[in-house]
């Protein structure tokens, strides 16, 4: 166990609709980091947040957003989903920056 | 962009047989991660190399880290069942302090037969 801990585990849902994934980090973790795992394009550096800022930024679609909020939990909402979106969501905190990152299990997100 | 490129895509080894995966980047390490996902799941932080020469070792893996030839390679000694997973080697291709944005490969499927 990480120590990282992402809601929901699993999620169905349709195209266009909206949906909010969450994730507590480690106790203690100040940065907060998102990313896409898909079959096809491998696993994707989405946005990183450290003490509620936002740090860092990939290829994050406009339809995604993320914040992280005072307690240091973040939540990535993803709107306007396409069947494409389908993937596994990694959530991944560390104490500071440029250091490890643990990895919570994920979201498995099915876009039907 | 910086790109990964590990080698083998898939292995499957003979329990007790010693492996090594490599790790191949298009662009200069400045530092380089290795993990392991059992399929679907997580993935679990092995080690994290920083220095070029540097080698790490945890338990029977090994790891090391050639700046040169901007290459990471992952040893395992006397493999056993619980190695069996994927492994994946990220790089950051920025050296942005604060930031942190990992580039991975398309991971090693590593399968070991009793």
């Amino acid at each position: 166990d990480s120590g990282v801990t992402q809601t929901p585990k699993h999620l169905i849902t349709a195209t266009g609709q909206r949906v909010t994934l969450r994730c507590s980090p480690r106790s203690g973790d100040l940065s907060v980091y998102w990313y896409q795992q898909s079959l096809d394009q491998g696993l994707q550096f989405l946005i990183q947040y450290y003490n509620g800022e936002e740090r860092a930024k990939g290829n994050i679609l406009e339809r995604f957003s993320a914040q992280q909020f005072p307690d240091l939990h973040s939540e990535l909402n993803l709107s306007s989903l396409e069947l494409g979106d389908s993937a596994l969501y990694f959530c991944a905190s560390s104490t500071h920056m440029n250091t490890e990152a643990f990895f919570g299990q994920g979201t498995r997100l099915t876009v039907v | 962009s910086q790109e990964l490129e590990q080698s083998p895509q898939s292995l499957i080894v003979q329990e007790g047989k010693n492996l090594t995966i490599n790790c191949t980047s298009s662009k200069t390490l400045y530092g380089l991660y290795w993990y392991k996902q059992k399929y679907g799941e997580g993935l679990i932080f092995l080690m994290m190399l920083q220095k070029g020469g540097e080698e790490k070792s945890h338990e029977k893996i090994t790891a090391k880290l050639d700046e040169k030839k901007q290459q990471s390679s992952l040893h395992i000694t006397a493999s056993q069942p619980s190695h069996a997973g994927i492994y994946l080697c990220g790089a950051d291709p920025d050296i942005i302090q604060g930031a942190q944005k990992l580039v991975f490969g398309q991971g090693t499927r590593l399968t070991i037969n009793p």
